[in-house]
Formats: C-alpha cells, structure tokens, sequence
C-alpha cells in the first residue's frame, strides 16, 4: 500500500476551520484515499473517503488535488468534541469490494477553547 | 441498532492461554474485519471476511485463527496468547451499496494484556 505523510500534532481554535493535511504522492490511480478519526481510546470513527473529486457529508469536506498527490480535511466549524488522532489512509477497493485499511499514526488534532 | 459489540472489554491472561474474543454485528454487514493497535501506533489489519464462510489474512495473521459461520459474528481467536500480543483489539463492520463503500464501524475495543 502506498504511504501517507501527516503532520504529528496541530491545534486548531474552537469554532474555525481545521484543516487537516495529507501527502500521498505515490498514490496509484485506484486508490482511495480515506480519512477516519479516533477519540481518546475509542474506535475509529468513519469521516470520508474519495477518489478523485472533491466529497462532501456531514461530518466534514475532502479536497483532493487534481494530480492526486495530496488531499486536505476540512473540519468547517470545530468543536472541543472534534479533538482526536485524524488518519489519513490510502486503500484499494478489493474484488470483493471491501477495503483493507493500512492506518499510520495520524495527526493528533486538539481544539483549543 | 447495537452496531459492533466486541466483548469482553478488558482481558489478563497468562502466557500460553487460549481464548476468543467476540465481534457481533446486527446491521446485516458483509465486511467484516480485526485489527490489533499498539500503544502509539496506528490500527494493523489482522484478519478479514467478506461474507460468511470466507477469510482472509492481513498484515499481523500469526497466532490468531478466525471463522465466520454467520453473518452476525466474527470471533478472534488466540491459540496460545503471548506477551507480544498485548493490545487493543478491534473489530469493524461495513458493506458496499453498488459502487459504494460505506466505511467501517468499529465496535469499542478489547483491552488485552498477556502476561
């Protein structure tokens, strides 16, 4: 699978956009890219995923460049809830039409009062 | 909906013992998928179905068996737990509708230590 770069730690202002940055510049053409977040020890929650345009859902909006190399998570109106580890993840859809996710250790997000 | 209920939450057992861990799921999902996380590190795909009566290996397969005879349920089993297998333990579910995939839902985790 090809690997995804994310800062370690970024903080964002309660309230503001968080904007969350993620290079894949090895991406191959069928790969998604996923984004998926974790609170404290939960389980990882779902946010959004896309292949190559821009998606859009209630939680958040994924901006994937045109030559694929590099996405951004936009969190429109941050809350203290949003605090949590953000994984940006890159993963083919099987046969099957599952996917197997290769999780790296993410960007720890902190909301800030 | 109860989503993906893994159980037992918490787990101490010693070097050389057996036993299961449990994943269920009531939203009628075909995917269905383990994966262990270690302290600071992200989530590692250990075995996955993609319906009931198949399987497959992921990345981290040694020393854990799995079975899926329904739907429902995904069972984890270790065949004989060792120190390095202390870890968070996590079970997912999802399903494709078409073209689309829907995401995992990931039940809460098993807090295993081996000791």
């Amino acid at each position: 699978d090809a690997k995804t770069t994310q800062p370690p730690s970024m903080d964002c202002a309660e309230g503001r956009a968080a904007n969350l940055p993620c290079n894949h510049s090895t991406i191959s053409g069928n790969e998604y890219v996923y984004w998926y977040r974790q609170i404290h020890s939960q389980g990882p929650q779902y946010i959004i995923h896309g292949l190559k345009n821009n998606e859009t859902n209630e939680m958040a909006s994924l901006i994937i460049t045109e030559d694929r190399k590099s996405s951004t998570l936009i969190l429109p109106h941050a809350t203290l809830r949003d605090t949590a580890v953000y994984y940006c993840i890159l993963a083919l859809i099987s046969n099957f039409g599952n996917e197997k996710l290769t999780f790296g250790t993410g960007t720890r997000l902190t909301i800030i009062p | 909906n109860a989503g993906v209920t893994q159980t037992p939450k918490f787990q101490v057992l010693k070097t050389g013992q057996s036993m299961t861990l449990q994943c269920a799921q009531d939203m009628n999902h075909e995917y269905m998928s383990w994966y262990r996380q270690d302290p600071g590190m992200g989530l590692r795909l250990i075995h996955y179905s993609v319906g009931a009566g198949i399987t497959d290996q992921g990345e981290v397969p040694n020393g854990y068996n799995v079975s899926r005879s329904t739907t429902e349920d995904f069972p984890l089993r270790l065949l004989s737990a060792a120190p390095s297998q202390t870890s968070v333990y996590f079970c997912a579910s999802s399903y494709s509708a078409g073209t689309s995939f829907m995401g995992y839902t990931f039940g809460s985790g098993t807090r295993l230590t081996v000791v």
